[in-house]
């Protein structure tokens, strides 16, 4: 079965830093670009950063350039986004996601998601 | 940065039919675009439904259907069912590794 499973969510002060993280089971992580979509409360989802397999290739949405970054440890089966400078508006629920390419690119499993809350 | 619009609601009766749609606010919507839809009941993560535009997600019921119509992507239920009162959602391929979701369309079963 496969689970993807994120922990390191909380409260922390505007300003601040998170590291989250995502185990995953049940699939050959490596062979997978991952993601981070968040969702903040009442919200729809938004797309935030992908790795590539190989965790070299990365990408963000323009709102966290420079303030998060997304890695993985393919031996620990694991993907982390580091989030630094937080805002307010980066509070929401964080999942994390792998990607699945079939004639075209789409979010295949999905984590339950961690909650991450900016507030002093 | 070019928005993802769907429909904030729609209302259709157990057993009717509802096609939700998925644009760009200054493009066409194409298979390039990469279509997929998910759904999501309250408290719950994302499941997939629909990918590459028309292809089922394993385990998805068949009266759930995808297409490109006219400039849109498009999500249609067929035969509505009460477990079918979600949020829906579209997700678009922008290039340059960049997806954007759109704002969501609640689906309402009565």
């Amino acid at each position: 079965e496969v689970q993807l499973l994120e922990s390191g969510g909380g409260l922390v002060q505007p300003g601040g830093s998170l590291r989250l993280s995502c185990a995953a089971s049940g699939f050959t992580f490596s062979n997978y670009w991952m993601a981070w979509v968040r969702q903040a409360p009442g919200k729809g989802p938004e797309y935030v950063a992908s790795i590539k397999k190989d965790g070299i290739e990365k990408f963000y949405v323009d709102s966290v350039k420079g303030r998060f970054t997304i890695s993985r440890d393919n031996a620990k089966k694991s993907l982390y986004l580091q989030m630094n400078s937080l805002r307010a508006e980066d509070a929401a629920i964080y999942y994390c996601a792998s990607w699945y390419y079939s004639n075209g690119w789409y979010l295949n499993y999905w984590g339950q998601g961690t909650l991450v809350s900016v507030s002093s | 940065q070019t928005a993802v619009t769907q429909e904030p609601s729609f209302s259709v009766s157990p057993g009717g039919t509802v096609t939700l749609s998925c644009g760009l606010s200054s493009d066409s919507v194409s298979t390039t675009h990469n279509p997929s839809w998910y759904q999501q009941t309250p408290g719950q993560a994302p499941r997939t439904l629909i990918y590459n535009a028309n292809i089922r997600s394993s385990g998805v019921p068949d009266r759930f259907s995808g297409s490109i119509f006219g400039n849109k992507a498009a999500l249609t239920i067929t035969g509505a069912q009460p477990d079918d009162e979600s949020d829906y959602y579209c997700l678009l391929n922008m290039g340059s590794g960049i997806w954007v979701f759109g704002g969501g369309t609640k689906v309402t079963v009565l």
